[in-house]
């Protein structure tokens, strides 16, 4: 059975960059990678999509290795509104089905 | 706002009870999925329809059902409803399979 795995929280100061991993061992051929940002009580905000290697927009960078198990989102330059919670989305290989897993998610908290 | 509507926003019902959440697609977007959210399980994936038919098929219970309709729009019915269903439902939208999904701003089931 397909796991995503991300940490559960973290740390960090205004000004730092931060870096979230997701760990997929199972992901499927064609899928993409996908990281989203959730404040309470509201849907999911999509923040950047990537298949392999690197992808950069205006808020965010996604670092995907070669064998793409593992995905970093990178969050430059964090301030107070970044803390949320993120998640990464895979499809599952293992079962073949589009079926689509995403991570536990990672509670970032953001420090003046 | 991600163009993606939910109603209705809160629903409060008894156990054994059947409810009909809806949502309506960015326009534009052929791809509509389910998502439920609970303080134990996470984000779990339901359901992805894709122009009307049955695309993929995550942990859904046999009890909830879901369809989307030739106007694009989706239902999510849940039925013979348990303690354990309350939770927040969340429609996403996507042009295809592989694209960015938009999530709509969630229903919260509250089941007494």
């Amino acid at each position: 059975l397909a796991k995503t795995t991300q940490p559960i929280s973290m740390d960090s100061y205004e000004g730092q960059e931060v870096n979230i991993t997701c760990s997929h061992n199972n992901i499927a051929t064609n899928d993409y990678i996908t990281w989203y940002q959730q404040f309470p009580s509201q849907g999911p905000r999509f923040i950047i999509q990537g298949y392999k290697t690197k992808v950069t927009n205006e808020v965010a960078s996604l670092f995907i290795p070669a064998d793409r198990k593992s995905s970093t989102l990178s969050l430059p330059r964090v301030s107070l509104s970044d803390t949320a919670v993120y998640y990464c989305l895979v499809g599952d290989r293992s079962s073949n089905t589009g079926k689509l897993i995403f991570g536990q998610g990672t509670t970032l908290q953001v420090k003046p | 706002d991600s163009g993606v509507t939910q109603t209705p926003k809160h629903l409060i019902t008894a156990t054994g009870q059947r409810v009909t959440l809806r949502c309506s697609p960015r326009s534009g977007d052929l791809s509509v999925y389910w998502y439920q959210q609970s303080l134990d399980q996470g984000l779990q994936f339901l359901i992805h329809y894709y122009n009307g038919e049955e695309r993929a098929k995550g942990n859904i219970l046999e009890r909830f059902s879901a369809q989307q309709f030739p106007d694009l729009h989706s239902e999510l019915n849940l039925s013979s409803l348990e303690l354990g269903d309350s939770a927040l439902y969340f429609c996403a939208s996507s042009l295809g399979d592989q694209e960015t999904q938009y999530f709509g701003p969630g229903t919260r089931l509250l089941v007494l």
